[in-house]
């Protein structure tokens, strides 16, 4: 067990520019979650999936940011046109679904992406 | 929708002393999961401790241990014997049945040597 691991671990972009961020989960998770989280604040819900579906997504999520699960392991999140309140610590996590195990219902989180818009 | 709300921005404790963090939630729902996580200036998330809403024992992990009062919606912190090392932000989160999981606002704990 490796853990979550997100990549980049920085991102430093102009505004207007696209950026993309990766997160493997844990093997055998079939949720996976993105989170965003400001300094000083609480991770911020974003979307999460079960295997490929994405089953919800957050207000916070707008048409500039796109979430895909493809083949229902590693996960990409997409922000188009960058803007610099977008800047902020995006933070994968993964877990097992509920009902199969005592820890299931912990999430693992990833060292996160940290992302500046200048 | 589920809140979760953290009324202490800061807390201070002496090394080897007791301090309890607080935490209140607003929800519709009899069956979810409450957590506590550390978030060091590493910034990983870090489980504490998790309790089941169905369970009326708290849960306890070593010098963890937490106060929960399902009817008054509270889910409190206790640390024992604190150590340096447990200095960081502490985040309360709640997860409800469809697994969507809510995080307070964080409270910066400072350990005091």
């Amino acid at each position: 067990d490796t853990g979550v691991s997100q990549d980049p671990r920085h991102k430093i972009t102009k505004r207007g520019q696209n950026v993309t961020f990766r997160c493997d989960p844990i093997s055998e998770h079939n949720r996976l979650y993105w989170y965003r989280q400001t300094l000083g604040q609480g991770p911020e819900f974003l979307t999460y999936f079960q295997n490929e579906a994405q089953l919800e997504k957050s207000r916070l999520l707008s048409n500039r940011f796109s979430a895909e699960r493809p083949k229902g392991s590693f996960s990409t999140l997409e922000i188009q046109r960058t803007e610099q309140g977008d800047s902020a610590m995006y933070l994968c996590a993964s877990s097992l679904p509920r009902g199969l195990g005592a820890t299931n219902e912990k999430l693992f989180f990833g060292s996160g992406t940290q992302l500046s818009v200048l | 929708a589920q809140t979760v709300t953290q009324s202490q921005p800061e807390m201070s404790v002496q090394e080897a002393e007791t301090v309890t963090l607080s935490c209140t939630y607003d929800t519709s729902e009899s069956d979810y999961y409450l957590f506590w996580y550390k978030q060091p200036p590493s910034r990983q998330m870090i489980l504490v401790i998790r309790q089941e809403a169905y369970k009326q024992q708290n849960a306890t992990e070593n010098r963890f241990s937490v106060n929960f009062q399902k009817a008054a919606k509270s889910f409190s912190l206790k640390i024992s014997d604190s150590q340096l090392g447990d200095a960081a932000m502490y985040f309360c989160a709640y997860r409800s049945y469809n697994n969507d999981m809510r995080f307070g606002a964080g409270t910066r704990l400072t350990v005091k040597p």
